[in-house]
């Protein structure tokens, strides 16, 4: 069983939707949770971190936090095509693992 | 500017060849990660050191050897030993503040056989 497990896409969506990626986890002591968004030939850069269950908001991306269901997602509001790449999803235990990513793809 | 830089950006080894990464960073980061990625695949650790002259082998270190003989600087060596090396091999650091330590990724370098 995959450590941290993620829909590898693509997910398509038109400009100006909402784009829900998600990540579940099998680690039940992780405590940190991390989003990255990589564009392609480029490195990781982080754009969301998580660490209590619930909901938190930074300009057109919330994540959000579900502990008991090992579940952790990022929605994107008004997608843009510039938000056309692949969100890597992070979670720390013991140490960082990372899934192998989903890529979004935003058409106008 | 802060930041942490990887060179080259592109490398070319020969077969029986080692080759050295490096990689610098100047935000005062305790830890240091060396990551491999693969097409389709996750980052997968190499080595990480979290305090100079200290480190660890992660989950893919056969092959690989590091150094961390300065606070700034965590070159990484592939070595003829490495079978497979083509890769995208990404450098990490990070203050080590337990559970809400996060990671700051380096540009990266492609490393190509010939």
């Amino acid at each position: 069983q995959k450590e941290v497990e993620q829909n590898s896409g693509p997910l398509s969506v038109p400009e100006g939707a909402i784009a829900s990626l998600n990540c579940t986890y099998s680690d039940r002591v992780s405590q940190s949770f991390f989003w990255y968004r990589q564009y392609s030939g480029k490195s990781p850069e982080l754009i969301m971190s998580i660490y209590s269950n619930g909901d938190k908001e930074d300009g057109r991306f919330t994540a959000q936090l579900n502990k008991a269901s090992q579940y952790v997602s990022l929605l994107i509001r008004d997608s843009q095509p510039s938000d056309s790449a692949t969100y890597l999803c992070a979670v720390k235990a013991d140490k960082l693992i990372f899934g192998t990513g989903t890529r979004l793809q935003v058409f106008p | 500017d802060g930041g942490i830089t990887q060179s080259p950006k592109y490398l070319f080894r020969k077969e029986g060849q080692n080759v050295t990464l490096s990689c610098e960073q100047n935000l005062n980061h305790d830890a240091m990660y060396w990551y491999r990625q693969d097409p389709g695949q996750g980052l997968r650790l190499i080595y990480y050191s979290q305090i100079v002259n200290d480190f660890q082998k992660g989950d893919i270190a056969e092959g690989y050897s590091v150094s961390r003989e300065k606070k700034e600087s965590f070159p990484l060596t592939v070595t003829s030993a490495q079978k497979n090396p083509t890769a995208f091999y990404l450098c990490a650091s990070t203050t080590r503040g337990g559970d809400q330590e996060t990671q700051y990724f380096g540009p990266g370098t492609r490393l190509l056989v010939l």
